[in-house]
C-alpha cells in the first residue's frame, strides 16, 4: 500500500521568510496530493491540492510542486506570517491499493516568529 | 464553518461508561470517515462508509462501534474504553470514493475524548 513520508517534523522561520515542506510517496499510481493545515484546537483544513497531470499549482502565497518521476511533492509558503503557524499535513491517494483513501504524512509543525 | 459538524466537542468518560460521538455533514457527500488523531499517530483512519455501507475497518478494536444511518450522519459508539484511547476523533466526508481517483475530504473540528 501507499506510504507517505513528510519532512521536516518541525520548522521555525522568521516572519517574511519562505517555508518549504517536503513529502515522498511510494505508490507510483497515486494521482492526488492535497495539503491540509491544522490550527490549534481545530480540524485539518484543505489549503491546496494537485493532481498528477499538473507539475505545479499556486494560490497566492502558497504553491505546491509535484515530481512524479521522483515521487515527491512539496509545499512552498512565501512571505510567511504569524498566522501561518500551524501543523501541515501532506497526503496521497488514488493509487488503487489504498482504495482511494488518503494516506497522510506525520505532519510538520511550522512556527513563524514575528 | 466546515460543513461537517461534530458533537460533543469535548467528552470525559470513565472506562465503564458508554457514550457516542455524532457527526453530521451538510455538503451532500456520500462518503464519511472516522479518523483518530493522537501524538503517536497523527491521522489514523478508523472507518469508511460509502453510501451508508462500511467499506473499511482499519483493524479497529470492537470497543469502537460505528453507525451510519444515512449519508449525512455518522456515529461512533464508545464502550469500555481504555486510557490510551484518549485522543481527538475527527469525522470527515467526501464524494463517493473512487479507488483510482483521489477525492478531497473535508474534516470536522473534532471531538476531544479523555478516558479516565
Amino acid at each position: 500500500g501507499e506510504n507517505v513520508e513528510q519532512h521536516p517534523s518541525t520548522l521555525s522561520v522568521q516572519e517574511g521568510d519562505s517555508a518549504v515542506i517536503k513529502c515522498t510517496y511510494s505508490d507510483s499510481a497515486s494521482n492526488y496530493f492535497p495539503w491540509y493545515k491544522q490550527e490549534l484546537g481545530k480540524g485539518p483544513q484543505l489549503i491546496i491540492d494537485i493532481r498528477s497531470n499538473v507539475g505545479e499549482k499556486k494560490d497566492q502565497r502558497i504553491a505546491v510542486t509535484l515530481n512524479k518521476t521522483a515521487k515527491h511533492f512539496s509545499l512552498h509558503i512565501t512571505e510567511t506570517q504569524p498566522e501561518d503557524s500551524a501543523v501541515y499535513f501532506c497526503a496521497a491517494s488514488g493509487g488503487g491499493g489504498s482504495q482511494g483513501n488518503l494516506i497522510f504524512g506525520k505532519g510538520t509543525k511550522l512556527s513563524v516568529k514575528p | 464553518e466546515t460543513g461537517v459538524t461534530q458533537t460533543p466537542r469535548h467528552l470525559v468518560m470513565g472506562m465503564t461508561n458508554k457514550k457516542s460521538l455524532k457527526c453530521e455533514q451538510h455538503l451532500g457527500h456520500n462518503a464519511m470517515y472516522w479518523y483518530k488523531q493522537s501524538a503517536k499517530k497523527p491521522l489514523e483512519l478508523m472507518f469508511v462508509y460509502n453510501f451508508k455501507e462500511q467499506t473499511e475497518n482499519n483493524s479497529v478494536p470492537s470497543r469502537f462501534s460505528p453507525e451510519c444511518p444515512n449519508s449525512s450522519h455518522l456515529f461512533l459508539h464508545l464502550h469500555t474504553l481504555q486510557p490510551e484511547d484518549s485522543a481527538l476523533y475527527l469525522c470527515a466526508s467526501s464524494q463517493p470514493q473512487d479507488p483510482h481517483s483521489g477525492n478531497t475530504i473535508y474534516f470536522g473540528e473534532g471531538s476531544w475524548l479523555t478516558v479516565v
